[in-house]
């Protein structure tokens, strides 16, 4: 298994543009999350989904979309991309009940 | 919502001593109480969890222990290593199966002096 897995990993995107993080996962989990962590910070979560077609807002959603077609993708776009959104990113997966996985993170930079 | 408290933000001993984290939660539904490990470079891994069912978890030389009356959590990490050394996370969720929606503490850089 390769686990959970996001590309890029690294991206620099101008002040406006907008980009979509990857995430997919082959353990067969329903739930998935978004998070970023910020320099000297915790992660916050930014989306979750308990299955396909099912999401829902975490404590930092607004400049983010996401979608949950399949049970193994769990994308995340940015529409308009802003100094503010600078950070490291994070997806993860996890069976009800039972630990999150995270993937390997993607690290963004908007100038 | 919940709010999480970690500290201390650094934290350095000497290989073979003990090492403790604590971390306070503000909202006393909260029933599930993981920790991460986080390697430079790397997404955050489990170390060890502990439900509101259970005062104290215990896996090898790691251990975590749960007060609910008084809100708060610690690691404890015992005949520390150099391979010890990363970033701590607690964190607590309320979710309806534990783990959905996980608050997050700030943070403890782990550093074991040779």
């Amino acid at each position: 298994n390769a686990g959970v897995t996001q590309t890029p990993k690294f991206r620099i995107l101008k002040i406006g543009q907008s980009m979509t993080l990857q995430c997919a996962q082959d353990m067969n989990h329903n739930y998935m999350y978004w998070y970023r962590q910020d320099p000297g910070m915790g992660l916050k979560l930014i989306y979750y989904s308990v299955g396909a077609g099912i999401t829902d807002k975490g404590e930092v959603p607004n400049g983010y979309n996401v979608s949950r077609s399949t049970t193994e993708d769990f994308p995340l776009r940015l529409e308009l991309a802003a100094p503010s959104q600078t950070s490291v990113y994070f997806c993860a997966s996890s069976r009800p009940g039972y630990e999150q996985y995270f993937g390997p993170g993607t690290r963004l930079t908007v100038t | 919502g919940e709010n999480v408290e970690q500290h201390p933000s650094t934290l350095s001993v000497q290989e073979g001593d003990s090492a403790v984290i604590k971390c306070t939660y503000s909202d006393s539904a909260s029933n599930y109480f993981p920790w991460y490990k986080q390697e430079l470079g790397k997404g955050p891994q489990l170390i060890i969890d502990i439900r509101s069912n259970v005062g104290e978890k215990k896996d090898q030389r790691i251990a975590v222990t749960l007060n609910k009356t008084a809100k708060h959590f610690s690691l404890h990490i015992t005949e520390t290593q150099p391979e010890d050394s990363a970033v701590y996370f607690c964190a607590a969720s309320n979710g309806n199966f534990g783990n959905e929606k996980l608050t997050f503490g700030t943070g403890t850089r782990l550093t074991i002096i040779p």
